[in-house]
């Protein structure tokens, strides 16, 4: 089946450095890629996405970018500050319902 | 605020046990999704229903059955707890599947 690998499982950064996390998807019909975060204890959130039509989205400090040749997908963070501190998801779409299959998440640990 | 409504937040129950978990929504979306998260593996999708009359099964539907009531509200039944179903239960809605999913709180279920 469908799948999307995320890495890494666990990134620590300085703060105010910037942090990446990748995914790559099997699916080449996959068009919508999202991005959520999840604090400890809360609901994920969605913080970014693209569509495939698209190579680079910014929303002030994160961005994401997308190889559709290679099939992977990156999301940047920069100026890391503590708040960025949770379990970030990523996504893709399969199908024309646009359902989404999850990578299985990556903890981001802030170091001040 | 329109929101994603989840109920109960915890509950412990028994091996055998039927258990329902509910979930009821004021964003008027017509896409709603049960999904269970479990460490290092991120979500899963249980089920999913794009309006009263359509109900989908996901990746991990066995021993899972859904009720969509209403246009908000959408439940999820254990007919008979395992205690491999013990994990984080979110319950999300989507306009369209591409304007992002709004999450619910989350239940935390432990079957023992």
């Amino acid at each position: 089946g469908e799948n999307v690998e995320q890495h890494p499982s666990t990134l620590s950064v300085q703060e105010g450095d910037s942090a990446v996390i990748k995914c790559t998807y099997s699916d080449s019909a996959s068009n919508y890629f999202p991005w959520y975060k999840q604090e400890l204890g809360k609901r994920p959130q969605l913080i970014i996405d693209i569509r495939s039509n698209v190579g680079e989205k910014k929303d002030q400090r994160i961005a994401v970018t997308l190889n559709k040749t290679a099939k992977h997908f990156s999301l940047h963070i920069t100026e890391t500050q503590p708040e960025d501190s949770a379990v970030y998801f990523c996504a893709a779409s399969v199908g024309s319902n646009y359902q989404l299959i999850w990578g299985a998440g990556t903890k981001l640990i802030i170091k001040p | 605020d329109a929101d994603v409504t989840q109920t109960p937040r915890n509950r412990i129950t028994k091996t055998g046990k039927r258990i329902m978990l509910e979930c009821s929504q004021t964003k008027g979306h017509d896409r709603m999704y049960w999904y269970r998260q479990d460490p290092g593996l991120g979500l899963r999708l249980i089920y999913y229903s794009f309006d009263v009359k359509d109900i989908n099964k996901g990746e991990i539907s066995d021993g899972y059955s859904v009720s969509r009531q209403a246009q908000a509200k959408f439940s999820l039944s254990l007919e008979s707890a395992i205690p491999n179903q013990t994990a984080l239960y979110f319950c999300a809605t989507s306009v369209d599947g591409v304007s992002g999913y709004t999450f619910g709180s989350g239940t935390r279920l432990t079957v023992v």
